[in-house]
């Protein structure tokens, strides 16, 4: 299995200011016939399911405001939050589809400070 | 706008099989290309990806479950099922049934299976 892991598990960032999220796959997500990283970040609040943010790493859901930004590829990404809004408080997972077992990361908790 | 449903009992006996079905609703199950997921999300823990099944009909399953898993689509009820058999309180969770082209878009609200006797 791919092992997806997030850092930080918890974070607090003042309104305005930037928010940084690291994934680490523990084998390439890059397909190299097409290069494309099959990487995705969701963002999930209490009692809902979660909602895909952005998908190959990079490309931004349709809908998803633009302060959100994701980067990175092979084995590391990072998800990016470029002015935290209080609606960006949520729980935060990357996720492969490189290959199944499709994996998860533990989540990352995002706060306002 | 496709959306989904989950449903099934939100109580199972130990040993017994866990049996959820998801309505899929603004769009047929058996067009395009898709995979139709089930995930599912332990009460304050992440998100543990069970198993899918292709429009073709191929499926795909976590090996750590394989060997209780059965996920399989009804194509004239628009419907796809998860069954897993054998539970213990391990598979208490909030199961998810998704729809995507590898990374789930689409998602249900969730329902939730308690195992308890």
């Amino acid at each position: 299995d791919i092992v997806m892991t997030q850092s930080p598990d918890s974070l607090a960032v003042s309104l305005g200011e930037r928010a940084t999220i690291n994934c680490k796959s523990s084998q390439t997500v890059l397909y190299s016939s097409n290069n494309k990283n099959y990487l995705a970040w969701y963002q999930q609040k209490p009692g809902q399911p979660p909602k895909l943010l952005i998908y190959w790493a990079s490309t931004r859901e349709s809908g998803v405001p633009d302060r959100f930004s994701g980067s990175g590829s092979g084995t590391d990404f990072t998800l990016t939050i470029s002015s935290l809004q209080a609606e960006d408080v949520a729980v935060y997972y990357c996720q492969q589809y490189y290959d199944t077992p499709i994996t998860f990361g533990q989540g990352t908790r995002l706060e306002i400070k | 706008q496709v959306q989904l449903q989950e449903s099934g009992p939100g109580l199972v006996k130990p040993a017994q099989t866990l049996s959820l079905t998801c309505t899929v609703s603004g769009g047929s199950i058996s067009s395009g290309s898709y995979y139709w997921s089930w995930i599912r999300q332990p009460a304050g823990k992440g998100l543990e990806w069970i198993g899918r099944i292709h429009t073709s009909g191929s499926t795909n399953y976590n090996p750590s479950l394989k060997s209780r898993v059965t996920i399989s689509i009804d194509t004239s009820k628009n419907q796809f099922s998860l069954n897993l058999t054998s539970v213990t309180a391990a598979d208490t969770a909030v199961y998810y049934c998704a729809r995507g082209v590898g990374y789930p878009l689409y998602w249900g609200q969730g329902t939730l299976v308690t195992v308890s006797s």
